[in-house]
């Protein structure tokens, strides 16, 4: 079955805690991306990767690091969590950069206390 | 870049009526415009996309009209049923690997 596997689904950590969400896809796509969603702001962009060593700041990349080593994995690294990256994030695969299908995640909650 | 509008924030409807959700776009360039469902708990779906070379196109109950011209496009759902509650984000990009970007979003109540 295609699909983008996000990890953790929720989670729970402290000011200045570092941790990693990560995104696998089995569609071989080269194209990923990292969104977060807040009320009334829709989908923002953190980071997006065009294919393998790869990557570019989106809107909103303060406060995010990503890597993209292998074509399958994107994993979405926060050094240092503060409360203002409390949201509701997404990764997305798209076959490639020049328009088609983006499928999504099922979503990480993250709370920053 | 790229700058997407979306309206309305929220619409209500009764069951078995339509609803239009409308967006522009400010990048010329863009080409691909997409329409995403996404329903409580779970990610945006695709239900349906236009390209730049098509003014209209149609999936059973919705439909997705584009004019190049004035920079915008519209969802078109006829005969609502409650299963179309959601939120609904359009999205608009370029060829040339550029980024897809999101509307705000369009939360949708069909009220039976």
């Amino acid at each position: 079955e295609a699909q983008v596997t996000q990890n953790p689904r929720y989670l729970i950590t402290v000011t200045g805690k570092k941790l990693t969400v990560t995104c696998s896809q089995n569609m071989n796509h080269e194209y990923m991306s990292w969104y977060r969603q807040d009320p009334g702001l829709g989908l923002r962009q953190i980071y997006y990767s065009m294919n393998v060593e790869a990557t570019d700041k989106g809107d909103v990349p303060e406060g995010y690091k990503v890597s993209r080593k292998e074509k399958r994995n994107f994993p979405l690294i926060l050094e240092s969590p503060s409360p203002n990256q409390t949201s509701l994030y997404f990764c997305a695969s798209i076959p490639s950069g020049t328009g088609g299908e983006a499928f999504f995640g099922q979503g990480t909650r993250l709370t920053v206390v | 870049g790229e700058n997407v509008e979306q309206h309305p924030s929220t619409l209500s409807v009764q069951e078995g009526d339509s609803a239009v959700i409308k967006c522009t776009y400010s990048d010329s360039a863009s080409n691909y415009f997409p329409w995403y469902k996404q329903e409580l708990g779970k990610g945006p779906q695709l239900i349906i996309d236009i390209r730049s070379n098509v003014g209209e196109k149609k999936d059973q109950r919705i439909a997705v009209t584009l004019n190049k011209t004035a920079k915008h496009f519209s969802l078109h759902i006829t005969e609502t049923q409650p299963e179309d509650s959601a939120v609904y984000f359009c999205a608009a990009s370029a060829s040339g690997n550029t980024p897809l970007v999101f509307g705000k979003g369009t939360r949708l109540s069909v009220i039976a």
